[in-house]
This record gives structure tokens, sequence and C-alpha cells, in this order.
């Protein structure tokens, strides 16, 4: 079956723009889990969305980061004036009430 | 607040060599402990998890992770490893049941035939 599925797998974009990362669950997974992977501070939590209950937003490093979760499915997470300390790989994962997480491959994200 | 320590950053191994790889955490409340496999360019996958019961747990592909409550450790090991065992391999813990994940730095195996 299908898996997370997150887009792009790539984005290279200048210092100072936006940019919008996209994360498709696992059908049926009412959870869902940002994450960020860098060289100096390897795997962050980023936020949790659970259900309908209000989002764990505890590990957003910044106000200029932010994501959103519609109709409990697709989720968005959004960088607001990139900075070059934002380059890493953003990783979503996903799982059913009390179960494990499932990841996807991530999106490798470079700020020139 | 918790915390998980992975005490080797890269493990060189030979093929067909036993491995350990070492795992302990720290937390003032019950966690969940958990073993992720990221191979180059993908995503993470579960090897193995311990909630409750048996301290062993095992996984089909030969791994197999011993909870240590007294030493608050969770080593992950394997009798002989494969070539394709090369990968980097983090252990997490989430407190209180299913939750957000709280990582180690991550351990580098490094499978040499």
């Amino acid at each position: 079956g299908a898996g997370v599925s997150q887009s792009p797998s790539n984005k290279v974009t200048e210092k100072g723009k936006d940019v919008e990362l996209r994360c498709d669950p696992i059908s049926g997974h009412t959870a869902l889990y940002w994450y960020r992977q860098s060289l100096g501070q390897g795997l962050e939590f980023l936020i949790y969305f659970q259900g309908n209950s209000a989002p764990d937003k505890s590990g957003l490093p910044s106000d200029r980061f932010s994501a959103e979760r519609t109709g409990g499915s697709v989720s968005t997470l959004t960088i607001q004036r990139t900075q070059q300390e934002d380059s890493a790989v953003y990783l979503c994962a996903s799982s059913f009430p009390n179960q494990p997480q499932h990841f996807g491959d991530g999106t490798r994200l470079s700020i020139l | 607040a918790q915390s998980v320590t992975q005490l080797d950053s890269q493990v060189p191994v030979f093929e067909e060599a036993p491995v350990e790889l070492r795992c302990n955490y720290s937390s003032s409340v019950s966690v969940y402990l958990f073993w992720y496999v990221q191979y180059p360019n993908q995503g993470l996958q579960l090897l193995l998890k311990y909630l409750s019961g048996s301290t062993l747990v095992k996984s089909i592909n030969g791994f197999e992770a011993e909870f240590n409550k007294s030493q608050t450790s969770f080593h992950l090991r394997k009798p002989s490893v494969h070539i394709s065992d090369t990968a980097e391999y983090f252990c997490a813990v989430t407190p209180g049941g299913y939750n957000k994940l709280i990582f180690g730095a991550g351990t580098r195996l490094a499978v040499h035939p």
C-alpha cells in the first residue's frame, strides 16, 4: 500500500524566500508528525497533529515556522524568510493512535 | 525531560562479525523504546520496539535489543552482519506512551567485506 508521501523531494531556494513542504500521510492515520534532520542538530521534533486536538508546536524553532493540516489529512510545513540554517531534510511521519510512526523519504531543503 | 545517548557515532565491522550499537536514555517517566534504521536518501524504518513485557525484542532480519531498566539501556545487537546492514541506526524514546519521538544522534554502521 501507499506510504507517507512527501513533496518536493528536493528544494533549492534563495535566502529570504518562503517555502512550503507537503506531506500526504498514510490513509486513515490520525497522527502526523514533522521532524527536521540536520548535520549539526540531528533529528529534532517540530510539530505533532493528532485528530482534531490542538497541535503540539513545542518543537518549532522560531515563529518563521508554521504548519497546518487540512481535513485531517494532508499537511503543509511553511518556512517564511528562509535562512541558511534552515537547510536540512524535513521528515514527515504518520500513525494510527497508539501505533509506531511510519516515515516518508523527506524533503531535502537547501538555502543558498 | 528525556534524552537519548548513542555512544558511538560510527561502528566499522567486517561482514559476518557480531555487532553491538549502544543506546542509553534518561527519563523521569516511563518510556517506549525504538530502534529505527535509515538507508541513504530514505526515511526512517522501524526496526524494533519495546513497550512492555519481555525485555528482549527481535526483528525479522536478525537484530535484537534488550531493555535494561537498571542501566537505562536499550542496546542493539546482531550476531552476524551483512553488507546490506550498512546504514545509520537511531535509538529513540517516546515519553509516556506513543508520542513524539526523541532521537539519539545516530550510529553509522559500516560493514566491510
